[in-house]
């Protein structure tokens, strides 16, 4: 399997600009998650999907955020508008997710979006 | 929900020396617990993991038991070398209704010189 695929790789962009972020995860995994990862705050997870389902939104920083999981192979992630402060690695993971609340299987992390706003 | 309290680095390291990075949890039962690496450049990637008390996951030299009784998951290699140099994270599930999701801890930047 060609593993999780982000696009693009690098961006940069304007202050006021749409940033849009491209996710495919690997086929046949039912979750789905966005992180952003800084050296002031680490690794922080935006938003999980299941099954194309957003489950927990709890960490997009505003509503200048957005997600959308349309099929189980594509989901986006949208800032609009983008500002200096969201300047950071953008990572997209799939997993194949089992019942139950103590089993949680392997996450598997794509190789990032680097997003610059000047 | 879980938690994952993971040693504060940065850790700088001769290459051949020992390495032990803490990892203590904080959990409603037995949940599986992992570490992850992740290289310069790139994303997260599975270490190793344990899935039961006193399991021992290893890969590429390094490992780490699933400690219930002291609640811990260090990870140890006993001759690193320079391209172990990465940031490592422990982690484990989220717990309570937060099916699928993981709780990292901050991780921990490890630096080997030749």
């Amino acid at each position: 399997d060609a593993g999780v695929i982000q696009s693009p790789r690098h961006e940069v962009t304007e202050m006021g600009q749409e940033v849009t972020l491209r996710c495919k995860p690997i086929s046949g995994h039912d979750y789905l998650f966005w992180y952003r990862q800084t050296m002031m705050r680490g690794l922080e997870l935006l938003i999980y999907f299941n099954n194309n389902v957003p489950i927990d939104d709890s960490g997009m920083p505003e509503d200048r955020f957005s997600a959308k999981m349309p099929n189980a192979s594509f989901s986006t992630l949208k800032i609009q508008p983008s500002e200096p402060r969201d300047s950071a690695v953008y990572f997209c993971a799939s997993s194949f997710g089992t019942s139950g609340v103590y089993e949680t299987d392997t996450q598997y992390f794509g190789p990032g979006t680097r997003l610059t706003v000047l | 929900g879980n938690s994952v309290t993971q040693m504060e680095g940065p850790v700088t390291l001769s290459e051949e020396a020992f390495l032990t990075i803490n990892c203590t949890y904080t959990a409603t039962g037995y949940p599986s617990l992992f570490w992850y690496v992740q290289y310069p450049g790139e994303g997260l990637q599975l270490l190793l993991k344990a899935t039961k008390a006193d399991d021992k996951g290893s890969n590429k030299g390094f490992e780490a038991t699933y400690r219930k009784e002291t609640t811990s998951f260090h990870l140890e290699k006993g001759s690193v070398q320079v391209s172990d140099s990465a940031v490592y994270f422990c982690a484990l599930p989220a717990g309570g209704t937060s099916y699928g999701k993981l709780t990292f801890g901050q991780g921990t930047i490890l630096t080997v010189h030749p």
